[in-house]
């Protein structure tokens, strides 16, 4: 079992509607959840963090974590062209600093 | 956040030849890191570089193929070593802010 999965995509989302992007991690341990974004030939932007601790909201984005089931999700509410990229999702291994990445989701919203 | 500059930002080398990858950042971080993304995949941690140590390396990569410096809290260079083909990468560094890593715009290696 791969240490963070997540669905490859292509995810396909008219504009407008809400995107949603999961994540599964195998270490209960793991303190730490980041959402990037990667345009195609461009290096990874966090969009997103959330802590152990609770979900969180900025803007049209929403992190939440399910810690019993080892999931994470993004929400991207009124989803735009510009939100079109590659979504990685990374968490920090129990106790660790590094992060695991999962392999990436590719985000299509179509006008 | 933290503002990175990474050079070069792309090369075509020849196999057999050595690449040194720079990695600045404008302010002093304990913690920098070094990815490689092979084309259509996601990041793979190369080390984890602390000043004033020597770099902690992931299975699968080794420091005479990958030696890193670390100089002081804001440079880092990463060489890929005695290349082949499979090189062919984007390498990325990332710094760590306040338990969150930031990403340099990566170097695009391409080997002939």
């Amino acid at each position: 079992q791969k240490e963070v999965e997540q669905n490859s995509g292509p995810l396909s989302v008219p504009e407008g509607a809400i995107a949603s992007l999961n994540c599964t991690y195998s270490d209960r341990g793991s303190q730490s959840f980041f959402w990037y974004r990667q345009y195609s030939g461009k290096s990874p932007e966090l969009i997103m963090f959330i802590y152990s601790n609770g979900d969180k909201e900025d803007g049209r984005f929403t992190a939440q974590l399910n810690k019993a089931s080892q999931y994470v999700s993004l929400l991207i509410r009124d989803s735009q062209p510009s939100d079109s990229a590659t979504y990685l999702c990374a968490v920090t291994l129990g106790g660790a600093q590094k992060l695991v990445f999962g392999q990436g989701t590719r985000l299509t919203i179509n006008p | 956040s933290a503002v990175i500059s990474q050079k070069p930002s792309r090369d075509i080398c020849q196999r057999g030849t050595s690449l040194t990858i720079q990695c600045q950042v404008d302010s002093q971080v304990t913690m920098m890191f070094w990815y490689r993304q092979q084309p259509g995949q996601s990041l793979t941690l190369i080390a984890t570089a602390n000043q004033g140590s020597e770099a902690t390396y992931e299975s699968g990569f080794v420091i005479d193929k990958f030696p890193i410096s670390r100089p002081n809290l804001t440079f880092s260079t990463l060489t890929v070593s005695n290349m082949s083909p499979e090189d062919s990468s984007i390498y990325l560094c990332s710094v760590e802010v306040k338990n969150i890593q930031y990403f340099g715009a990566g170097t695009r290696l391409s080997v002939l």
